[in-house]
């Protein structure tokens, strides 16, 4: 069974710049999270799907952050224009109903370079 | 959600056993705690889970006082493979988000 995969591996962007991030779960997984750890920081949760619905947003920085998850497979995370600050590793995690409750599956990340 | 303390940092020879103990205090009746393990250039991955005792998997235990406001992970005769960082989580519902430490890194050498 594939596990969780990310897209792509590392993006070096210029300040102001878009970038997308994508997120493939497990296959089956209703629960897609995004997590971020920026340098020096711990691991922060973003927001979490449970299938295409956005469940808990809360951890969303600000509105140049827009995730989606059309469809309920993959998950796109855009951040639009991007911020110096913005610079980290973006992972994403998915579990499904049934699970051992904190049983979450993370992908290797998205080394995000804002320059 | 219950806040966790737990070392730093520890260091430790091939073969021996390692003890990673955690603190949370606040941990409420219907709280987990969960610990993860992070490889570099890796995302953390699930090690054990348990709410009370003892739980023993093919990885490590963890030992939970009764009044459940303090957790010990171990792991049995280390190798140079389990230099990671050790995450201690205390959570209470299922599919919520995860709250991470700092976590302890585990330095194993020869």
């Amino acid at each position: 069974e594939a596990g969780v995969t990310q897209f792509p591996s590392h993006s070096v962007i210029e300040k102001g710049q878009t970038v997308t991030l994508r997120c493939d779960p497990i296959s089956g997984h209703d629960n897609l999270y995004w997590y971020r750890r920026v340098m020096g920081k711990e691991i922060k949760f973003l927001l979490h799907f449970v299938k295409e619905s956005k469940q808990d947003e809360s951890g969303m920085p600000n509105n140049r952050f827009l995730a989606e998850r059309t469809g309920g497979t993959y998950s796109t995370l855009k951040v639009q224009p991007a911020e110096l600050e913005d610079s980290g590793v973006y992972f994403c995690a998915s579990s499904q109903p049934g699970q051992p409750p904190y049983e979450q599956y993370f992908g290797p990340g998205t080394r995000l370079t804002v320059t | 959600l219950a806040k966790t303390t737990q070392p730093i940092s520890m260091d430790s020879y091939e073969g021996q056993e390692v003890n990673i103990t955690c603190s949370h205090n606040n941990i409420a009746t219907n709280d987990y705690i969960t610990w993860y393990q992070q490889f570099p250039s890796q995302g953390p991955r699930f090690i054990i889970q348990g709410y009370k005792t003892k739980v023993t998997n093919e990885v490590a235990s963890l030992f939970i006082p009764a009044d459940r406001k303090s957790s010990t992970l171990s792991l049995p005769r280390v190798s140079l493979s389990d230099t990671a960082v050790y995450y201690c989580l205390v959570a209470n519902q299922a599919g919520t988000a995860l709250i991470f430490g700092k976590g302890t890194t585990l330095s194993v050498s020869s």
